[in-house]
């Protein structure tokens, strides 16, 4: 059974950094590419972050390019998410999600999510 | 990044159909057959219902059903059931090597 389990949000304050992890069970983490997607409160889904099975292309939203570092370790069946500079409209439930083939990270769909960790940031 | 259109809200009564739009541009819906479609329950996970524009992965009902058309998806759910009641949400890959989602539509099984 495929699991996904983030870890690592919290209340911060603007400027801060935070790293979330994701760690994966259930199928073979380095032949599968993934994604971090978020959704604010009451709010839509949004893409944040995408990185392929081999950890060698990584893909950002405009909104976090230059701020949020995505990586994977594949001996740790671990993804994770450096987010620096937050910022208010950063806070939300940020989603582990994984894609159905290796590579492709930008066209192929989530077919597994995690349950989520949640990320606020304030002061 | 501008996210993709679709309605606020839809509603139908049980055993009819209803339709969600998901209007894009020729950089993003229009341009690729990249299109998915996902179901999120209050306060539960999103689950992927359509990927390809009009694939269904194994165990979705074939009561959904999706198509597009130039710059418009399209996801069809037919003989409404109460557990259908959900947002859903469109995706599509873009020319600019990022994924967009709609904003999402609220569906009521009145």
């Amino acid at each position: 059974e495929v699991q996904l389990l983030e870890s690592g949000g919290g209340l911060v304050q603007p400027g801060w950094s935070l790293r979330l992890s994701c760690v994966a069970s259930g199928f073979t983490f380095s032949s599968y590419a993934m994604s971090w997607v978020r959704q604010a409160p009451g709010k839509g889904l949004e893409w944040v972050s995408g990185i392929s099975g081999s950890g060698g292309g990584t893909y950002y939203a405009d909104s976090v390019k230059g701020r949020f570092t995505i990586s994977r370790d594949s001996s740790k069946n671990t993804l994770y998410l450096q987010m620096d500079s937050l910022r208010a409209e950063d806070t939300a439930m940020y989603y582990c999600a994984k894609v159905d083939r290796i590579s492709g990270v930008l066209i192929r769909p989530f077919d597994y999510w995690g349950q989520g960790t949640l990320v606020t940031v304030s002061s | 990044q501008s996210a993709l259109t679709q309605p606020a809200s839809v509603s139908g009564s049980p055993g009819q159909s209803i339709t969600i739009s998901c209007t894009g541009t020729s950089s993003d819906v229009g341009g690729y057959n990249y299109v998915s479609w996902y179901q999120q329950h209050p306060g539960k996970v999103p689950k992927l219902m359509i990927f390809d524009v009009s694939n269904r992965p194994s165990g979705i009902s074939d009561r959904f059903f999706a198509s597009k058309s130039g710059n418009t998806a399209s996801l069809t759910i037919s003989g409404l059931q109460a557990e259908d009641e959900a947002h859903y949400y469109c995706a599509s890959y873009t020319s600019t090597n990022t994924v967009t989602f709609g904003g999402g539509t609220k569906l009521t099984v009145l």
